[in-house]
């Protein structure tokens, strides 16, 4: 238990059609991240909120936004879906691990999306 | 711009035997963190190891070290004794500031083990 989940697990979607995945991180991670994963690649950062501010953001286009809550939920939307939006979409906190003071990030179980 | 290599797409190790992972970086920053993931085939992530740009000392967790050579900007991860659970994607990633919030991790391509019994 990582103590970051993300649902759903799976989805399919069409060409066209909006999604919005959720996560949800425990209390006190005030940073949350996004990352796509294409199949057979390393995660691409997709952006970041902290404290309910978009903080950082990757290579993506405007119709990937996001949204942090004060419950520390979030959610990354989806607009005008392509095919090579199929990927696994990661969501993580971030945490102090307390042994090296390092931010550490803490990745949930993904939601796998599949746009045909 | 921060950019991590991972040159081995795929690597085999014998089980009980030692395996290095190989991680170049690049980054203009002096103030960086390294990590290592791995990511079984139930895709969620799971952190191994970290070492800060200013630590001295390669860090170690069980039977996972990381030999890092700041002049060569390589962060190699070091498995010894592989079990077959060890099969696995593994990651290479680095965040400028590592102390920090605000600062995004990247990742690399990804090495993919597989243990051999």
């Amino acid at each position: 238990e990582t103590g970051v989940t993300q649902s759903p697990t799976h989805l399919i979607k069409t060409r066209g059609q909006q999604v919005t995945l959720r996560c949800s991180s425990q209390s006190g991670h005030n940073t949350v991240s996004w990352y796509q994963q294409a199949l057979g690649q390393g995660p691409q950062f997709i952006f970041q909120y902290y404290r309910e501010e978009e903080n950082g953001r990757g290579n993506f286009p405007p119709r990937f936004s996001g949204l942090q809550f004060p419950n520390y939920s979030s959610e990354l939307n989806v607009n005008a879906l392509e095919l090579d939006d199929s990927a696994l979409y990661l969501c993580a906190s971030n945490h102090v691990q307390a042994r090296s003071g390092a931010n550490v990030l803490t990745f949930g179980a993904g939601s796998r999306l599949t746009v045909l | 711009a921060q950019k991590i290599t991972q040159t081995q797409p795929g690597m085999f190790v014998q089980e009980k035997e030692a395996v290095t992972l190989d991680c170049t970086y690049d980054t203009s920053d002096q103030s960086y963190g390294l990590f290592w993931y791995k990511q079984p085939s139930s895709g969620e992530m799971i952190f191994l190891i970290y070492q800060g740009s200013y630590d001295e000392q390669n860090a170690t967790e069980g039977r996972y070290s990381l030999n890092f050579q700041k002049a060569r900007k390589s962060a190699n991860l070091v498995i010894s004794a592989s079990q077959l659970g060890d099969s696995a994607m593994y990651f290479c990633a680095m965040r400028e500031g590592e102390k920090a919030g605000g600062f995004k991790t990247i990742f690399g391509a990804g090495t993919r083990l597989f243990v051999k019994a």
